[in-house]
C-alpha cells in the first residue's frame, strides 16, 4: 500500500539552528499539506501545496518557516532560526484530489519529532 | 468558525469493554466527518469517515454515525483489544473551507 515518506524521524536541534524536513507524497496525489500538530493537541495546518503552487499559508509563520514543492511532487519545510517553541511533530499528508474537496481524505506520513534545545 | 470538540481523556478500558469516544463539531456549513486513529510515535491514520447526515463510517470494528440533529460524531467499538491502545482524533471538513480541523484528541489506553 502507497504511503506518505517523511524524513528525518527524529531531529534534535540548538535553538537559532536551521533545520529542514522532507515529504513524499503518495504517487499521484496533487495535494499537500504540512502540519504542526504540539503534545497533547491535534494537529494545525501550516502550509497547504497543489501541484506546485501554494494554495494557503496563512497559519506560516513567514518569518522564519519556509515551504516549497518546486517539481510539484516531494516538499521541504525549513525553519531558521529554530526557537524552543518549534518543538512539536511535523506532519506531511496528501491527498488525490484538487484541495477543493471536503470529502477529499487525506493520508498522513509518520511525522518528524523536533527537540529544539 | 468551524471547531470540534471531543471528550476529555485518557479513557481507560479493560479488554473487551465497550467504548465510546464523543465529538460534537460545529460548522458553518454541510461538512464531512472523520476520525484518525495515531499510534505511539506514528502519524495519524485514517479510521473512517461520513460525509453526509445518518451516514454510518466503519472500519475494523469501529463505527461512527453522522448525526446532524446533534451535530455528533460518536466513535463506538463493541469489544476493544489492547492494540486499540492509541489517541483517537475528531475531524471535520467544511464545503465552504476545505481545510480540515482537528479535536484535541481523546487517548485511550487499554489493559488486559
Amino acid at each position: 500500500e502507497a504511503e506518505v515518506a517523511q524524513s528525518p524521524r527524529y531531529k534534535i536541534t540548538e535553538k537559532s539552528q536551521a533545520v529542514a524536513f522532507w515529504c513524499d507524497p503518495i504517487s499521484g496525489h496533487a495535494t499537500l499539506y504540512w502540519y504542526r500538530q504540539i503534545l497533547g493537541q491535534g494537529p494545525e495546518l501550516l502550509v497547504q501545496f497543489q501541484d506546485e503552487s501554494v494554495v494557503d499559508d496563512s497559519q506560516l509563520p513567514k518569518d522564519r518557516f519556509s515551504a516549497e514543492r518546486l517539481k510539484g511532487v516531494d516538499s521541504t519545510l525549513k525553519i531558521q532560526p529554530a526557537e524552543l517553541g518549534d518543538s512539536a511533530m511535523y506532519l506531511c499528508a496528501s491527498s488525490i484530489g484538487t484541495g477543493t474537496e471536503s470529502t477529499d481524505t487525506q493520508y498522513f506520513g509518520p511525522g518528524t519529532r523536533l527537540t529544539v534545545l | 468558525g468551524d471547531s470540534v470538540t471531543q471528550m476529555e481523556g485518557p479513557v481507560t478500558l479493560s479488554e473487551e469493554a465497550f467504548l465510546t469516544i464523543n465529538c460534537t463539531y460545529t460548522a458553518t456549513g454541510y461538512p464531512s466527518l472523520f476520525w484518525y486513529v495515531q499510534y505511539p510515535g506514528e502519524g495519524l491514520q485514517l479510521l473512517l469517515k461520513a460525509t453526509k447526515a445518518d451516514d454510518k463510517g466503519s472500519n475494523k470494528g469501529f463505527e461512527a454515525t453522522y448525526r446532524k440533529e446533534t451535530t455528533s460524531f460518536h466513535l463506538e467499538k463493541g469489544s476493544v483489544q489492547v492494540s486499540d491502545s492509541a489517541v483517537y482524533f475528531c475531524a471535520l471538513s467544511d464545503r465552504g473551507s476545505y481545510i480540515p480541523t482537528f479535536g484535541r484528541g481523546t487517548s485511550l489506553i487499554v489493559h488486559p
